[in-house]
């Protein structure tokens, strides 16, 4: 069966310093991967998806960047955090195949201070 | 083109029904329906594709009007774990492929 693992669960780091979320998912291959903010109190926001290993596309410009260097690994970064972005990050997957449903990673609570 | 949803918030105490609509400006091809209890992960209830589908289980179910771009999700005789934070998150037609809008959600209550 599949899973999806995200870590760290939780995570509170100064203002300027840099991040690196990390998302793997076991039991399947080539896998849509998608990173989603969520800001307290208010809706999912899709920031980043990726079809394949290198492949990256952008839904919002902003601090954050992602990866995929491998085909079940996608990872958020940012060089130098902001207040804003604070939030609930969730990373995603759904089979390559389309209209299929969103699976979710359990989430990181980033707190930026 | 972020889906609209209504209403924001609602409190029901257990046994009553609720109705929880989502909206689209852009033609939609598909629409999913997500719940989230605080601090969790969003948790899949139903995809609707085809306009004039409709979809249940268990006590809850939704309706997908392609022509007026709208779904609808229905909460019967709601229990305590119907509690939490309802997404929709549609697709649009031209948009790419899996890439989910969601809405902003509505937050039910469900008290005794």
């Amino acid at each position: 069966s599949q899973t999806i693992h995200q870590w760290p669960a939780t995570l509170v780091q100064p203002v300027g310093s840099p991040l690196s979320l990390e998302c793997t998912v076991e039991g399947t291959s080539n896998p849509n991967l998608y990173w989603y903010r969520q800001a307290a109190g208010r809706g999912l926001q899709l920031l980043f998806y990726s079809v394949g290993i290198g492949q990256i596309s952008s839904e919002v410009p902003q601090n954050l960047s992602a990866s995929r260097p491998q085909d079940r690994q996608f990872i958020l970064s940012s060089k130098k955090l902001l207040l804003s972005d604070s939030g609930f990050y969730l990373c995603a997957w759904t089979p390559w195949i389309a209209n299929e449903k969103l699976f979710f990673g359990s989430g990181t609570q980033l707190s930026v201070l | 083109q972020q889906p609209v949803q209504s209403p924001q918030a609602v409190i029901l105490r257990e046994g009553e029904d609720a109705v929880i609509n989502c909206s689209s400006s852009k033609a939609l091809y598909s629409v999913h329906w997500y719940r989230q209890k605080h601090g969790e992960a969003p948790v899949f209830l139903m995809i609707l594709l085809k306009g004039g589908e409709q979809k249940g289980h268990d006590k809850i179910s939704a309706s997908f009007n392609e022509k007026k771009q709208q779904s609808s999700l229905y909460l019967t005789a709601s229990q305590l774990s119907y509690s939490g934070t309802y997404f929709c998150g549609t697709e649009n037609y031209g948009g790419s492929q899996g890439n989910l809008i969601f809405g902003k959600g509505t937050k039910l209550s469900v008290k005794p």
